[in-house]
């Protein structure tokens, strides 16, 4: 079956500049992490969904970070103003159960450059 | 503050020798997760360890759990190219919604 899918693969932006980046999980699995990756380094947690539930939003570094769950499946993640701190990849992951314990499959990521 | 830390952070070893990569914090894990990850890709998990003391083998790869809860580690044995990667713990806490991830081992296997 098919696995996490992330879109876009790479995106270039200008400084100041919103971006989105989409994650679309694997179907049936209720819940759905972002990560953040800087230089090949370990992932930094940013955000947590899990059914209808209110999001775990206590990995966002900012108040220009956001993240919706359209009706439990795809996710958005969107950055605005952004920085080149933000520069990394931002790795999606989703899990079939709703706890750390279990496998989470990750997508390819989104490889994010500011300028 | 990373709840874990890995050592070595790299590591570039010829095919054929052995190798162990660390996984340490001072905080108690429910579980502990490794991943293997390649350039381009998400990380892939190799291996839960959920009791401490346990061992987990997976062909020339050894996984240990601490006693204690709050170490683990990866041995290697007869290492091939195709175990270049980085390599990643990543540990889970009672009440926490997300894994805590270790700092990575970037490991190159030379032909």
């Amino acid at each position: 079956g098919a696995g996490v899918s992330q879109s876009p693969s790479n995106k270039v932006t200008e400084k100041g500049k919103d971006v989105e980046l989409r994650c679309d999980p694997i179907s049936g699995h209720t819940a759905l992490y972002w990560y953040r990756q800087s230089l090949g380094q370990g992932l930094e947690f940013l955000i947590y969904f899990q059914g209808n539930s209110a999001p775990d939003k206590s990995g966002l570094p900012s108040d220009r970070f956001s993240a919706e769950r359209t009706g439990g499946s795809v996710s958005t993640l969107t950055i605005q103003r952004t920085q080149q701190e933000d520069s990394a990849v931002y790795l999606c992951a989703s899990s079939l159960v709703p706890s750390g314990a279990y496998e989470q499959y990750f997508g390819p990521g989104t490889r994010l450059t500011v300028t | 503050t990373q709840l874990l830390e890995q050592s070595p952070q790299f590591l570039s070893i010829q095919e054929g020798e052995n190798l162990t990569v660390y996984c340490n914090s001072s905080s108690v894990f429910s579980s502990l997760q490794w991943y293997r990850q390649e350039p381009g890709e998400g990380p892939v998990l190799l291996v839960t360890v959920v009791t401490g003391g346990e061992v987990k083998k997976l062909k020339r790869l050894t996984f240990q759990f601490g006693d204690a809860r709050k170490d683990s580690s990866l041995h290697i044995t007869a290492a091939q190219p195709g175990d270049t990667g980085l390599y990643l713990c990543a540990g889970d806490q009672t009440g926490a919604n997300n894994l805590f991830f270790g700092t990575g081992t970037r490991l190159t296997v030379i032909p």
